[in-house]
């Protein structure tokens, strides 16, 4: 089975700053998909970025990249130039990939990130 | 386009009883995915329908159990309610039942059980 592990339960940075919080995961699967997920506080959950495994160059989507290290089985997330609005749980998770067919997410237990002004 | 819709976003229910929750996917997707999350166990999978028919399952007991309808709208109930059913039940939904498809979430059913 796979498991998730987010080790920052809880993180604050300063406006306009940058922030990097980590997840680590295991599985015996060497195709799969990684992802990025915030969930502000009113509760609806966004994909923030995905990673494909057979891809080595790293995700960016404006100012959120991650470093996908997959001999480590890393996957952190990086926030540039933090806004008061990237307040939000954030959740890293997994997907198997399945060949004409689709996997459950597993998610990590999230960490709870803070924008300061 | 409209987003995934739940109904209804706040539930207060008490133990023994049963629920049903309802959750609307984007227009043209057929897949539907079901999730719990909780303080203690975060999110975890419930099961996915795609064409009504129930492709994948989680671990929950059979108390949990769920439809899809020709609409692609999906149905979860929950019978004999417990007091650890009190949880945010989430629903997302995607184009098609592979991994590729990007899952979008809706805002979630907050089940609270005295």
């Amino acid at each position: 089975a796979q498991t998730v592990t987010q080790s920052q339960p809880e993180m604050s940075v300063q406006e306009a700053e940058t922030v990097t919080l980590s997840c680590t995961y295991d599985t015996s699967e060497n195709n799969y998909y990684l992802f990025w997920y915030k969930q502000p506080p009113s509760r609806q959950m966004i994909l923030v970025i995905r990673q494909e495994a057979y891809k080595q160059q790293n995700a960016t989507e404006n100012r959120f990249s991650v470093n996908f290290q997959k001999a480590a089985k890393s996957f952190s997330l990086k926030i540039s130039d933090s806004q008061l609005g990237d307040t939000a749980m954030y959740f890293c998770a997994f997907m198997k990939h399945r060949q004409g067919g689709s996997e459950k997410l597993v998610f990590g237990k999230g960490t709870k990130l803070t924008v300061n002004p | 386009k409209a987003g995934v819709t739940q109904t209804p976003r706040y539930l207060i229910k008490t133990r023994g009883q049963q629920v049903t929750l309802s959750c609307s996917p984007i227009s043209g997707h057929r897949s539907v995915s079901w999730y719990q999350q909780t303080p203690g166990q975060g999110l975890q999978f419930l099961f996915e329908y795609f064409s009504e028919t129930q492709r994948n399952k989680g671990n929950f007991p059979g108390r949990f159990s769920g439809r899809q309808f020709s609409n692609s709208r999906s149905e979860m109930n929950v019978s004999t309610l417990e007091l650890g059913d009190s949880a945010l039940y989430l629903c997302a939904s995607s184009l098609g039942p592979t991994s590729e498809d990007e899952q979008f979430f809706g805002p979630g059913t907050r089940l609270t059980v005295l």
